[in-house]
């Protein structure tokens, strides 16, 4: 059974740039969600994905969107960056009513 | 909405010595709870739940918590611990069990030798 994989570990965009990042979830789970984790803060939730059809979503902006492919796996993709973007991005996975597994996160640095 | 509080930003405590990490949550509706260790530089890993049932919950890596209603409490405790559980603990909520977490700001544990 393989684990929560993200995709790239570290990446450096420039403010006002876009960026893709990647998450596959664990086998057999059909459910991902995206959390935000800022310097020395706990992760914040972005949104989930059910079955490709998006399944709640917190306290951001519309330039933060996703995608769930068939296959379950995930997409974040943030517009029109800005330096409070930075931070480490978390990708974790379930399947509905069960308890989510966290990869190990992508580290977006804005500058 | 749901809030938690994590009222200890950091815990130093000697090899083998007890620690409690304490958790506070707001809450108008019931809630599942949980805590999630982060290692260095790693991802969340499940700790522990609590959905129903027995107010003490056991976890992995001799880690336990209880919860009470009435003070609206998720305490961790472990009554031994390790240089390998230096890392920062979140307790987390949510109203919907697979569904939006709510995370406290973290405690860092620091095993001394």
């Amino acid at each position: 059974e393989t684990g929560v994989t993200q995709s790239p570990t570290h990446l450096i965009k420039t403010r006002g740039q876009q960026v893709t990042l990647r998450c596959s979830s664990q086998s057999g789970h059909n459910t991902v969600s995206w959390y935000q984790q800022a310097l020395g803060q706990g992760p914040q939730f972005i949104f989930q994905y059910y079955r490709e059809e998006e399944n709640g979503r917190g306290n951001f902006p519309p330039r933060f969107s996703g995608l769930q492919f068939p296959n379950y796996s995930s997409e974040l993709n943030v517009n029109a960056l800005e330096l409070d973007d930075s931070a480490l991005y978390l990708c974790a996975s379930s399947t509905q009513g069960a308890a989510e597994y966290f990869g190990p996160g992508t580290r977006l640095t804005v500058t | 909405a749901q809030s938690v509080t994590q009222l200890d930003s950091q815990v130093p405590v000697f090899e083998e010595a007890p620690v409690e990490l304490r958790c506070n949550y707001s809450s108008s509706v019931s809630v599942y709870l949980f805590w999630y260790v982060q290692y260095p530089n790693q991802g969340l890993q499940l700790l522990l739940k609590y959905l129903s049932g027995s107010t003490l919950v056991k976890g992995i890596n001799g880690f336990e918590a209880e919860f009470n209603k009435s003070q609206t409490s998720f305490h961790l405790r472990k009554p031994s611990v390790h240089i390998s559980d230096t890392a920062e603990y979140f307790c987390a909520v949510s109203v919907t069990y697979g569904n939006k977490l709510v995370f406290g700001a973290g405690t860092i544990l620091r095993v001394k030798s």
